[in-house]
C-alpha cells in the first residue's frame, strides 16, 4: 500500500511544495512520480526515486529510499497546479491515492 | 515519438464485454513490456495487468480486482496490444489507459490519452 500526504496542499505561486509518499513495504529505490492535470493522461516526472524524466524542470526534486519519499516543488509555477501520484514499482505497481495541489 | 493511441471504449451493459486496443509506434513494441491501467471518474491511477515482451514469454499478470475477467494480449506484428474485458461490472467504469514500460527498467513511461469505458444500464 502507498500511502500519500497530505490530500491537498494549498500553495502560491512562487512557493515550495512538499508531497510525501510511504510504502507499506520496502520498495527501495523503485518509485516514480507522475503529474495529472484534469482531462490528461499522466505524465512521469521521476524515477528512481530521484532521477528527473526528461524535459522535467530542475524545481522538481525526489528523495528518498525504503519506504519513504518526498517530491518537492521548489517554486511552484502556475502550470504546476496538478495531482501528483507516487507509484512503486518493485513488486508488481501500486500508485498512491494522490495528491491535490492547488492555489 | 512514443505514441499510443487507445480505442475501442464505449457504453456497455453490466455482464457485458469489450475489447480495448492500444495502437503502439515510435519505439520497439516487440521488446517492451505494455501495461493497462485505469481511472474511475474522479478517482486515482490503478494498475490493471502487464504482459512481458515475446522474450520474456509474453507472460501476463493482472491485479486482483480483474483477474479471471480481463485479459491482456498483444500482436507484435501490428504492435497492438489489447485488453479483453468480460463480466464487466459497474465499478469497471473508467478511462482506460496503455502504457509503455521503461526500456531496461519497470516504471511505467508513457501513457496513451485513454478511452472511456461506461458500465451501464
Amino acid at each position: 500500500v502507498m500511502t500519500q500526504s497530505p490530500a491537498a496542499l494549498s500553495v502560491s505561486p512562487g512557493e515550495r511544495a512538499t508531497l510525501s509518499c510511504r510504502a507499506s513495504e520496502i520498495v527501495h529505490s523503485n518509485l516514480a512520480w507522475y503529474q495529472q492535470k484534469p482531462g490528461q493522461a499522466p505524465r512521469l516526472l521521476i524515477f528512481g526515486a530521484s532521477t528527473r524524466a526528461t524535459g522535467i524542470p530542475a524545481r522538481f526534486t525526489g528523495s528518498g529510499s525504503g519506504t519513504d519519499f518526498t517530491l518537492t516543488i521548489s517554486s511552484l509555477q502556475s502550470e504546476d497546479f496538478a495531482v501528483y501520484y507516487c507509484l512503486q514499482y518493485n513488486n508488481f505497481w501500486t500508485f498512491g491515492q494522490g495528491t491535490r495541489v492547488e492555489i | 515519438e512514443v505514441q499510443l493511441v487507445e480505442s475501442g471504449g464505449g457504453l456497455v451493459q453490466p455482464g457485458g464485454s469489450l475489447r480495448l486496443s492500444c495502437a503502439a509506434s515510435g519505439f520497439t513494441f516487440n521488446s517492451a513490456w505494455m501495461s493497462w491501467a485505469r481511472q474511475a471518474p474522479g478517482k486515482g491511477l490503478e494498475w490493471i495487468g502487464r504482459i512481458k515482451s515475446k522474450a520474456g514469454g509474453e507472460t501476463t499478470d493482472h491485479a486482483a480486482p480483474v483477474r479471471g475477467r480481463f485479459t491482456i494480449s498483444r500482436d507484435d506484428s501490428k504492435n497492438t496490444l489489447y485488453l479483453q474485458m468480460n463480466s464487466l461490472k459497474g465499478e469497471d467504469t473508467a478511462m482506460y489507459y496503455c502504457v509503455v514500460g521503461a526500456a531496461g527498467d519497470y516504471y511505467l513511461a508513457y501513457w496513451g490519452q485513454g478511452t472511456l469505458v461506461t458500465v451501464s444500464s
